[in-house]
């Protein structure tokens, strides 16, 4: 099993609400990553857990907060978002947290958000 | 600065014609550099990844070259195909010992094949 899920596929939220976005994996990787990215835009890393462990956190708001129950599940609660929230939101996992190898990060599909 | 440039910004060609894409990137120390192919909407998906020490790597009608000196990477596509129509990403990676990797993104060329 080389793929990385994301659910929900799309997401329409109030600016009161609050959601989850899940990613799932099943490689065996020890790394798992959030990224945001806007349109015609490039990703933007947001969270990394190497190990279960949060090990950047790229000075993401608060109403943003991730979670890494175990190894395979990686979550981005979300709450109070803004408008300019909305974007695809994708997840990455990769072997390790390291450079020392390749280290090469699988993608998931991605899950469109709109705030409103 | 770590930075990754791509160009063109987009392209379009006709069905079954190649075309190159370009990457200049002044990431230090270098590790490894990535080409993605990203449909609208969907999540980054890899076709090559090569190390300071690879010059080409092909990947079907994919073919990708390094030169480490220059700091230049290629994307070669032959006999393009509708499926192609896609934005490519070259991503960089920094080397940081046995601490996090990180990944620099350029912004990617749009590339539109028409039938």
């Amino acid at each position: 099993d080389t793929e990385v899920t994301q659910t929900p596929k799309h997401l329409v939220m109030g600016m009161t609400n609050k959601k989850s976005l899940k990613c799932e994996q099943h490689m065996g990787h020890r790394a798992m990553y959030w990224y945001k990215q806007k349109a015609k835009k490039p990703p933007e890393l947001m969270f990394v857990y190497s190990y279960e462990k949060l090990s950047i956190n790229e000075s993401v708001p608060s109403r943003f907060s991730p979670e890494c129950p175990n190894s395979s599940l990686l979550n981005l609660h979300l709450h109070a978002l803004q408008p300019e929230d909305s974007a695809l939101y994708l997840c990455a996992s990769s072997q390790d947290g390291t450079s020392g190898s390749i280290n090469e990060q699988f993608f998931g599909p991605g899950t469109r958000l709109t705030v409103l | 600065k770590n930075q990754v440039e791509q160009s063109p910004q987009s392209l379009i060609i006709l069905e079954g014609k190649n075309c190159t894409l370009q990457c200049n990137y002044t990431v230090s120390p270098f590790s490894n550099l990535r080409w993605y192919k990203q449909d609208t909407g969907r999540g980054p998906v890899s076709l090559t990844i090569m190390t300071f020490s690879e010059n080409t790597k092909s990947n079907g009608r994919y073919t990708a070259t390094l030169d480490a000196d220059t700091k230049q990477s290629s994307l070669h596509i032959t006999a393009s195909q509708l499926s192609d129509s896609a934005s490519y990403i070259c991503v960089v990676s920094a080397y940081r010992g046995s601490t996090l990797g990180r990944l620099y993104f350029g912004r990617g060329t749009q590339l539109t094949v028409w039938p």
